[in-house]
């Protein structure tokens, strides 16, 4: 596609819930970042993936957050029993190697309830 | 650790006033500096960075100069329109980041009116 993809654009869960957020990057951007961003907040780091191996992954907030890139393609963003704290917007963002710039989605609006 | 600060808004300007959005930051090393901005209903945007000291980036009318000895990175605009009207995030990337991950300020809304 033309830009960074995120689905669903929306999600409302209940807490305790299982949820996955999916990106899809730029065709052939080997680099791919998750930010968290909660309102009237900026994005705050989660993880970033370079190829198929998570990076760095200091910014996941706890062990209920996981993300994958399987195929260093398509990712991921697994949270287990949500909270409502977790309420956020979910930004994916692509670049075509580390260094040079990155494009961002328009996130996903996850509300847990 | 690194941060970045900016100002709270609202900004509320009428159409051609100048504008400025203060930024400072805090990292360790010679960070890059950038301007991203987020319209109603879409995604971030790149408006503009600078990567070392005394740079300028400028986009779109926008210009902000990278000052060390300040640790600051204002954002102007001598005349606003309409269109600007959007949330401005300042953000870095600290010169030791292997990964290039951004660290962001909490945003500006900027509300410009008729």
């Amino acid at each position: 596609g033309a830009g960074v993809s995120q689905t669903p654009s929306n999600k409302v869960t209940e807490k305790g819930k299982y949820v996955e957020l999916r990106c899809d990057p730029i065709s052939g951007h080997t680099a791919l970042y998750w930010y968290r961003q909660s309102l009237g907040q900026g994005p705050e780091f989660l993880i970033y993936f370079q190829g198929t191996g998570a990076a760095d992954d200091s910014g996941l907030p706890n062990d209920r957050f996981f993300a994958v890139r399987p195929e260093g393609s398509v990712s991921t963003l697994k949270i287990q029993r949500t909270e409502r704290g977790d309420s956020a917007v979910y930004l994916c963002a692509s670049s075509l190697k580390t260094g040079v710039r990155a494009f961002f989605g328009q996130g996903t609006r996850l509300t847990v309830v | 650790g690194d941060s970045v600060t900016q100002m709270e808004g609202p900004v509320t300007l009428s159409e051609e006033a100048f504008l400025t959005i203060n930024c400072t930051y805090t990292a360790t090393g010679y960070p890059s500096l950038f301007w991203y901005v987020q319209y109603p209903g879409e995604g971030l945007q790149l408006l503009l960075k600078a990567t070392k000291a005394d740079d300028k980036g400028s986009n779109k009318g926008f210009e902000a100069t990278y000052r060390k000895e300040t640790t600051s990175f204002h954002l102007e605009k001598g005349s606003v329109q309409v269109s600007d009207s959007a949330v401005y995030f300042c953000a870095l990337i600290p010169g030791d980041n292997a990964g290039n991950m951004l660290t962001f300020g909490g945003g500006t809304r900027l509300m410009v009116k008729p």
